[in-house]
């Protein structure tokens, strides 16, 4: 079973416009990480931010801010004024320290800007 | 600040032949992750290594070893390779008690 959804596969938006990605995890843990990273054309993987289980603050950084709702099992991503540079795959990825600290990630949602 | 670096970039191979991919962690990391993300798709757990002891495995083929040397670089040794073994292979280190990762830039396999 899948236990990071990122039902959006392609999101298409103009520039300036803002656009929100979504993530639903899935884990009996109580101690658990989640992550955003993106991947621009170029293929690495570039790490945006951590959160950690017990800390469901919200958080902005820049044009960036993520929503994390225990409550939904959710960690959605807010690009505000969106810039073509903003162009990746942005994955959704989840770890369980105390059984094994592997990383599952979620299928990746495509975000094309249009200028 | 030192990053996880892995080579080399980019790996051409025929199929039937091997392959090694290395991947030199952040200083004083002691646990080590090698993740496949094939074209179109999500990275995929492969092996750990956690003071080169293998801690943990995915799905990594039987055609595949690793291992974690005394200087806890590791290597991803792949056998008898296969046209779906293209894909972009990636290294992690954590350590320090630090539950993160830091990602190497990935080592980009094709098989022809």
């Amino acid at each position: 079973a899948q236990k990071v959804t990122q039902a959006q596969t392609e999101i298409s938006v103009v520039e300036k416009e803002d656009v929100t990605l979504d993530c639903v995890y899935e884990t009996r843990d109580t101690t658990y990480y989640l992550f955003w990273y993106k991947q621009p054309p170029s293929g690495e993987l570039v790490f945006l931010i951590r959160r950690n289980s017990f800390d469901e603050q919200n958080e902005i950084s820049g044009r960036y801010s993520w929503n994390f709702q225990k409550s939904t099992s959710s960690f959605n991503f807010t690009i505000t004024a969106s810039q073509v540079v903003d162009s990746a795959v942005y994955f959704c990825a989840l770890s369980e320290p105390n059984t094994g600290n592997q990383f599952y990630f979620g299928t990746g949602t495509s975000l094309t800007v249009i200028p | 600040a030192a990053g996880v670096i892995q080579s080399p970039r980019h790996l051409i191979k025929e199929k039937r032949e091997t392959a090694t991919l290395k991947c030199y962690p952040i200083p004083r990391h002691d646990t080590v992750y090698w993740y496949q993300q094939g074209p179109g798709q999500d990275p995929q757990f492969l092996i750990s290594f956690y003071e080169k002891m293998q801690s943990d495995k995915g799905s990594i083929p039987d055609r595949f070893s690793a291992q974690q040397f005394s200087d806890y670089h590791s290597e991803l040794n792949m056998s008898s390779l296969e046209l779906g073994d293209s894909a972009l292979y990636f290294c992690a280190s954590s350590g320090g008690g630090y539950y993160g990762y830091t990602f190497g830039s990935g080592t980009r396999l094709t098989v022809v």
